[in-house]
């Protein structure tokens, strides 16, 4: 069965600290793994990653994908309170369907 | 990327009526999907719904129960009909990216509370 599972569930963390947040999976026919930032309703989409070992970045957050050993991290530096959001890790396949992971709940203290 | 709405966004209903989602989107795209997400889980895939085409429902989910139209390539509806309390959620419609191939891209979701 197709699944993604992320850890940690959920996350407090105070105002600086740098949090990495994981993402393993096991889809059939793999096409893609994608990080998500949720506030209130709708997923924002952050990363997509296709290619093993090449980092993606955007101001204070990263990511990498191991397609051998099938797992993401998403890293945060410097957390702000504005950070603090779900984090959906999700897959797809080559027929285009999405797996969503359960999502990590991060809460940064100011 | 795409610009998305949804009406209601939020709604309080009591159980045995139901609900018609509305999905708005500012370009036209193939490809159109629904998704729920009951309180404290992740994202579920109720229903891929094509232009021309009867809506393909995932497992778990039946055309009676969520029937989905899709008129045109920029517009969707879902109806969750015969509500009961477990389908309290929110109801998010969501495209494929142009762009950036295998995004998706959400509206800003609906929340159902049924009484």
């Amino acid at each position: 069965e197709d699944k993604v599972v992320q850890s940690p569930l959920s996350l407090v963390v105070h105002e600086g600290d740098t949090v990495t947040l994981n993402c393993s999976y096991e889809v059939t026919n793999f096409r893609s793994l994608l990080w998500y930032k949720q506030e209130k309703k709708a997923p924002t989409f952050l990363f997509m990653l296709t290619s093993s070992g090449i980092e993606k970045k955007s101001g204070r957050l990263s990511s990498i994908l191991d397609k051998k050993e099938l797992f993401s991290i998403l890293n945060i530096t410097a957390t702000q309170t504005g950070d603090s959001a779900v984090y959906l890790c999700a897959v797809t396949n080559t027929g285009n369907q999405f797996y969503f992971g359960t999502g990590t709940s991060l809460t940064v203290i100011p | 990327s795409a610009v998305i709405s949804q009406k209601p966004s939020r709604d309080i209903c009591q159980r045995g009526t139901s609900l018609t989602i509305q999905c708005q989107v500012d370009s036209q795209v193939t490809m159109m999907f629904w998704y729920r997400q009951q309180p404290g889980q992740s994202l579920t895939l109720i229903a891929t719904a094509n232009q021309g085409s009867e809506a393909t429902y995932e497992s778990g989910f039946v055309i009676d129960k969520f029937p989905i139209s899709r008129p045109n390539l920029t517009f969707s509806t879902l109806t969750v009909s015969n509500m009961s309390p477990e389908d309290s959620s929110i109801y998010l419609c969501s495209v494929m990216g142009g762009g950036q191939p295998y995004e998706q891209y959400f509206g800003p979701g609906t929340r159902l509370t049924v009484t």
